[in-house]
């Protein structure tokens, strides 16, 4: 059991559906991510948070829309998505962003149909 | 050419045997990291070092720096040892993703 919890763990969406994926870490943590794991690729970062301020934004498509209303929960609001953005989507924290060790949420895993 | 690769891509072996999993970079680190994912998907880090040589368990991790290469090395494989294993490195504060191995450890 780790100390960052994602909810939902599944999730089916159409594309006109509008849903948004949760991110709550216990462990005291100032910085989150979201990362976007499709099969036979390497964890692709999309949202950096550091201390509720976006740090970085790899170039992300604005049908995903990430909100931090605290140091301890992390959002990922989904709209109109596509069926390639069907994928196991982690959240993760850690003590500040940069050379520190992260810690992995369970994933949600999100198929688009 | 990525700036993390990993290898094997896929390993499969037998209980009890030594695994060696590998992983090269191309890019300055101050860290680099081992991860394991199971199946279902959760991540755990199982280590993170910035030189010589860390041991957990049945797990150990080394790296050379002046190579650019670490290794990840299982003594007495389980067939709970299968997961994929993923190196990242810390590079200008950001992680760099290597594409994972995948291992399998039959009874």
């Amino acid at each position: 059991e780790t100390g960052v919890t994602q909810t939902p763990r599944h999730l089916v969406m159409g594309m006109t559906n509008k849903k948004s994926l949760k991110c709550e870490q216990h462990l005291g943590h100032n910085a989150m991510y979201w990362y976007k794991q499709s099969a036979k690729k390497p964890l692709e970062l999309m949202f950096v948070y550091n201390f509720k301020e976006q740090t970085e934004n790899n170039s992300v498509p604005s049908r995903f829309s990430p909100e931090c209303p605290n140091s301890s929960h992390l959002f990922l609001h989904l709209h109109t998505l596509q069926p390639e953005d069907s994928a196991l989507y982690l959240c993760a924290s850690s003590q500040m962003n940069g050379n520190y060790e992260q810690y992995f949420g369970p994933g949600t895993r999100l198929t688009v149909t | 050419k990525n700036e993390v690769e990993q290898s094997p891509q896929n390993l499969t072996a037998q209980e009890g045997e030594f695994i060696t999993i590998n992983c090269s970079y191309s890019v300055g680190i101050s860290a680099l990291h081992w991860l394991q994912q199971h199946p279902g998907g959760g991540i755990v880090s199982l280590f993170m070092l910035s030189s010589g040589k860390k041991k957990h368990g049945r797990l150990i991790a080394t790296i050379n720096i002046q190579e650019k290469h670490s290794s990840l090395h299982i003594t007495a494989s389980h067939p709970r040892d299968s997961a994929v294993y993923i190196c990242a490195v810390s590079s200008n504060y950001q992680l760099i993703w290597g594409a994972g191995t995948k291992l399998i450890i039959k009874p």
